[in-house]
């Protein structure tokens, strides 16, 4: 039973470029969420999605960022143009319906030159 | 601004020490869960509390969520180096499935 599984672990862009992270939930879960990281910080919230649908995207920015979960295939979290600023860990979480345990991925670490 | 404010931000004690982690906020939870990550990994669930004044222990780790449910601590008695790491609180608020986080504290524990 594999877990929350996120790639590519670590990616490298640089300014201007797109950057794509991936995110295949627990099996069974219906629920996803992206959360964002920077070095010796807490989680800051981003997005939740359930299949084919954005529940709250109150914590991402308006602008270049978007997420999907479609009903086939991973949860995509897509940041066009990137910025240094963008640098950091992005993880994603996902739960059972209903419940209230998120079981996280390993993070993807994206770095902006 | 911070939902939940998590103190000390840092902790670096020796081993066989005792230390609490306190995890504060004006709102109420309906549920407070605690995560302890490690460098380079995401964070792993330690425990959720859901009753006002509840207490849940875990080995060496005592929780309590506030009688309000407005905050939480950890406690833990005779820190080992296998207990560093950032500790994060994370609260649900109503029947929303949005989690958020607390600052996190991050612990050393020195051999």
């Amino acid at each position: 039973n594999a877990g929350v599984m996120q790639n590519p672990r670590h990616l490298v862009r640089r300014r201007g470029q797109e950057a794509r992270l991936r995110c295949s939930p627990m099996k069974g879960h219906s629920h996803v969420y992206w959360y964002r990281q920077l070095p010796e910080e807490g989680l800051k919230f981003m997005v939740y999605l359930q299949k084919e649908n954005i529940i709250d995207e109150s914590g991402m920015p308006k602008e270049r960022f978007s997420a999907e979960f479609p009903k086939e295939g991973p949860s995509i979290l897509r940041i066009q143009q990137v910025v240094r600023g963008d640098s950091a860990a992005y993880f994603c979480a996902s739960s059972v319906s209903g419940a209230n345990v998120l079981t996280f991925g390993a993070g993807s670490r994206l770095t902006v030159l | 601004t911070q939902l939940l404010e998590q103190s000390p931000q840092f902790l670096s004690i020796q081993e066989g020490e005792n230390l609490t982690v306190y995890c504060n906020s004006s709102s109420v939870f309906s549920s407070l869960q605690w995560y302890r990550q490690e460098p380079g990994e995401g964070p792993v669930l330690l425990v959720t509390v859901v009753t006002g004044g509840e207490v849940k222990k875990l080995k060496r780790l005592t929780f309590q969520f506030g009688d309000a449910r407005k905050d939480s601590s950890l406690h833990i008695t005779a820190a080992q180096p296998g207990d560093t790491g950032l500790y994060l609180c994370a609260g649900a608020l109503g029947t929303g499935n949005q989690f958020y986080f607390g600052t996190g504290t991050s612990l050393t524990v020195i051999p």
